[in-house]
């Protein structure tokens, strides 16, 4: 089991930047997906998920409104699109696979906020 | 929310000794439509991602030595290290997935005396 995240760097608060997540050693298709973040030395916080099919998604309040997760099992990827960032939205960004619980994560993508 | 709290948030620990962390949840995390508790416990690593170490209170995942052991119900929940190692240093973390949004306890950071 592999996850792969891609996309962070350094961008302007009110940017936006979309990251990928790309899954491989298993079958995206098998399982319901999520996106955990961590603030430089902080603790964690969970961000979304996404169902198998897309069709359900959960936001933390933090991010509701302004970040969208969706996935396209085709190509075994998950995605994060994060718009209208903040200064505070600075962390690294696990996607992490959920086999009830969560049981792999990826090694993340730091998402700098900062003019 | 559910709000997660950890206690110690620092553990310093003798190898070969003994080791436990509690976590308290604000609500039970007792599903009473299946008889799930949802209370799982996370590894943090030094330069590492977190992984899995206990589902569902007390079950070790794939790999994770025994002696780590996990207990507890409603609100309150004990991760214990039987004999510590070098290797379990880190930070802990407890996170609750009864209903969203998921929420982490602040992290116990434990390392070695």
């Amino acid at each position: 089991v592999q996850l792969v995240e891609s996309g962070g760097g350094l961008v302007k608060p009110g940017g936006s930047v979309r990251l990928s997540c790309a899954a491989s050693g298993f079958t995206l298709n098998d399982h319901h997906m999520t996106w955990i973040r961590q603030a430089p030395g902080k603790g964690l916080e969970w961000v979304a998920y996404i169902t198998i099919s897309g069709t359900t998604t959960y936001y933390a309040d933090s991010v509701k409104g302004r970040f969208t997760i969706s996935r396209d099992n085709a190509k075994n990827s998950l995605y994060l699109q994060m718009n209208n960032l903040r200064v505070e939205d600075t962390a690294v960004y696990y996607c992490a696979r959920i086999y009830w619980p969560i049981d792999y994560w990826g090694q993340g993508t730091l998402v700098s906020v900062s003019s | 929310d559910i709000v997660m709290t950890q206690t110690p948030l620092s553990l310093p620990v003798i190898p070969g000794e003994p080791a436990s962390i509690s976590c308290r949840s604000s609500q039970s995390l007792l599903d009473s439509d299946d008889g799930n508790t949802y209370l799982d416990w996370y590894l943090q690593k030094p330069g590492q991602s977190p992984q899995l170490l206990l589902s569902t209170v007390s079950y070790r995942a794939s790999g994770v030595p025994d002696r780590f052991s996990g207990s507890g119900s409603g609100t309150d929940f004990t991760l214990k290290i039987s004999r510590v190692e070098a290797e379990d240093v880190g930070i802990y973390y407890c996170m609750q997935r009864i209903e969203f949004p998921w929420t982490f306890g602040q992290g116990t950071e434990v390392q070695i005396k």
